[in-house]
């Protein structure tokens, strides 16, 4: 089926540990997000890729990095993590033209003790 | 700064009672606002797009419509298959083009 895929669909950290959260999709689209959603706050944007080479902060990037390792993946890095990060993070696509007609990934649930 | 206010946080309806949804904005210059639907365990999964005042979209059971402070999504006859958070959120035109605010959500629970 075509969508985003997201790798791992959960996951513990220790406080400092280091992971990544890997994302694919299979839509051809040019952009893709990370967002992280926490109770009672609406979806935030962490970082973008409007296009493949390309990537930018949205509005919480700090302690985050990403990568977009080619038009189908885009990875993000927590280097040292803490226990703020703790959080539900999705992974979305879309053409730039068409902006919101996101296509999520079903999420990794992260545990930062 | 754009703004994204949901009501109500919770709504419970029996099986055929409509109701409606709503969400309130304040966007420097709408590009467009848009609904999604999220069940439990998995991402939004999106649904309707509006871009300027008047406009509505409908779906099965369910029609969005936009004013210029709000919009509603209207769920008619509803079944519990309904059942899911309703998430809405809106682009402007300020602070780059790729950034979408979100609201909290609605969470609606259909009772059969």
């Amino acid at each position: 089926n075509a969508g985003v895929t997201q790798t791992p669909k959960f996951q513990v950290l220790k406080t400092g540990q280091s992971m990544t959260l890997q994302c694919a999709q299979d839509m051809n689209h040019n952009s893709m997000y990370w967002y992280r959603q926490d109770p009672g706050m609406g979806l935030r944007l962490i970082y973008y890729s409007a296009s493949e080479g390309t990537t930018d902060k949205g509005e919480v990037p700090n302690g985050y990095n990403v990568s977009r390792l080619n038009k189908r993946e885009f990875s993000l890095r927590l280097e040292s993590a803490a226990p703020s990060q703790t959080s539900v993070y999705f992974c979305a696509s879309s053409e730039r033209w068409d902006r919101g007609r996101d296509t999520f990934g079903s999420g990794t649930r992260l545990t930062v003790v | 700064e754009d703004q994204v206010t949901q009501s109500p946080e919770a709504l419970r309806l029996q099986e055929g009672e409509s109701s409606s949804l709503n969400c309130s904005y304040t966007v420097s210059g709408l590009r467009g606002l848009f609904w999604y639907r999220q069940d439990p365990g998995k991402g939004p999964e999106f649904l309707f797009t509006l871009y300027s005042a008047g406009e509505e979209k409908e779906k099965e059971r369910l029609k969005a419509t936009l004013t210029k402070k709000e919009s509603f999504l209207h769920i008619t006859a509803p079944k519990p298959e309904d059942s899911a958070t309703y998430l809405c959120a809106v682009q402007g035109s300020q602070g780059g083009s790729e950034k979408l605010v979100f609201g909290k959500g609605t969470k609606l629970t259909v009772n059969p």
